[in-house]
C-alpha cells in the first residue's frame, strides 16, 4: 500500500528549529517529486516545498532561506528542517507525493503534523 | 504568490449541482494547464479529485468535473450527494517551479 506517514511535530519557541519526517512505504521516495504543504489553523492551504527526483529543491518565498527540504533513501524518507521558526509557521504541515506523475498534483497525502509556534 | 481567488461558500440541496470558481493571473491558472482540486473534510488530510485541469483519478465519481476560462478554472459537482459537504481548494503550477493554492470554498449540502 502506497502510504506516507510524518512525524516530528511539537511546541517550539519563536526562532527555534524543528525537523520533520515523512515516512514512505509502497514507493521509492528519491524516484518522485515529493513536497511538503501545510494548513494554518482554520486557514487554506499553502505550498512550502518541493524536492524533485533529480534532488533540486524550491521554497515558497514565505520560508526560504530557514526552511531546508531533503531527503533519506537509505530509510525512505523526506524531511523539512525548520530553523528560525515564527509565530505565523504554526499549522499541520503535510508531506504529499505527485505518485503518478500527473503535472502539478498532488496525489498522495500524508495525515499531516501539528507544529505549533509560541512563547 | 498570491492565493488564487476562491468563493468562500457554495451550497446546494441533494442532487443539485454546484460550481465554485477559482481565479488567478495569467502567471499560474492562465498560463498553465496544471489546475488542480482537492476536497477535504474535518481533521482530514485533503484527497485529488481532479487534476490538470478535466482529468480524474481513479475512484473519483464521474459527478466531479473540471474546465478553465482564461485565468479562471471552475470545478462541479452534479448531482450533490451529503458526502460531498466538505472544503475545497483549487492549486494550480506557477513557474519556477512553484504551486499556489486557493483560498477554499465550503460547499454545504442543504
Amino acid at each position: 500500500e502506497v502510504q506516507l506517514v510524518e512525524s516530528g511535530g511539537g511546541l517550539v519557541q519563536p526562532g527555534g528549529s524543528l525537523r520533520l519526517s515523512c515516512a514512505a512505504s509502497g514507493f521509492t521516495v528519491s524516484s518522485k517529486y515529493m513536497n511538503w504543504v501545510r494548513q494554518a489553523p482554520g486557514k487554506g492551504l499553502e505550498w512550502v516545498s518541493l524536492i524533485n527526483s533529480g534532488g533540486s529543491t524550491y521554497y515558497a518565498d514565505s520560508v526560504k532561506g530557514r526552511f531546508t527540504i531533503s531527503r533519506d533513501s537509505s530509510k525512505n524518507t523526506l524531511y523539512l528542517q525548520m530553523n528560525s521558526l515564527r509565530t505565523e509557521d504554526t499549522a499541520v504541515y503535510y508531506c504529499a507525493s505527485r505518485y503518478f506523475d500527473w503535472k502539478g498534483a498532488f496525489d498522495i497525502w500524508g495525515q499531516g503534523t501539528m507544529v505549533t509556534v509560541s512563547s | 504568490q498570491s492565493a488564487l481567488t476562491q468563493p468562500p461558500s457554495a451550497s446546494g440541496s441533494p442532487g443539485q449541482s454546484v460550481t465554485i470558481s477559482c481565479t488567478g493571473t495569467s502567471s499560474d491558472v492562465g498560463g498553465y494547464n496544471y489546475v488542480s482540486w482537492y476536497q477535504q473534510h474535518p481533521g482530514k488530510a485533503p484527497k485529488l479529485m481532479i487534476y490538470e485541469v478535466t482529468k480524474r483519478p481513479s475512484g473519483v465519481p464521474d459527478r466531479f468535473s473540471g474546465s478553465k476560462s482564461g485565468n479562471t478554472a471552475s470545478l462541479t459537482v452534479s448531482g450533490l450527494q451529503a458526502e460531498d459537504e466538505a472544503d475545497y481548494y483549487c492549486s494550480s503550477y506557477a513557474g519556477s517551479p512553484t504551486y499556489v493554492f486557493g483560498t477554499g470554498t465550503k460547499v454545504t449540502v442543504l
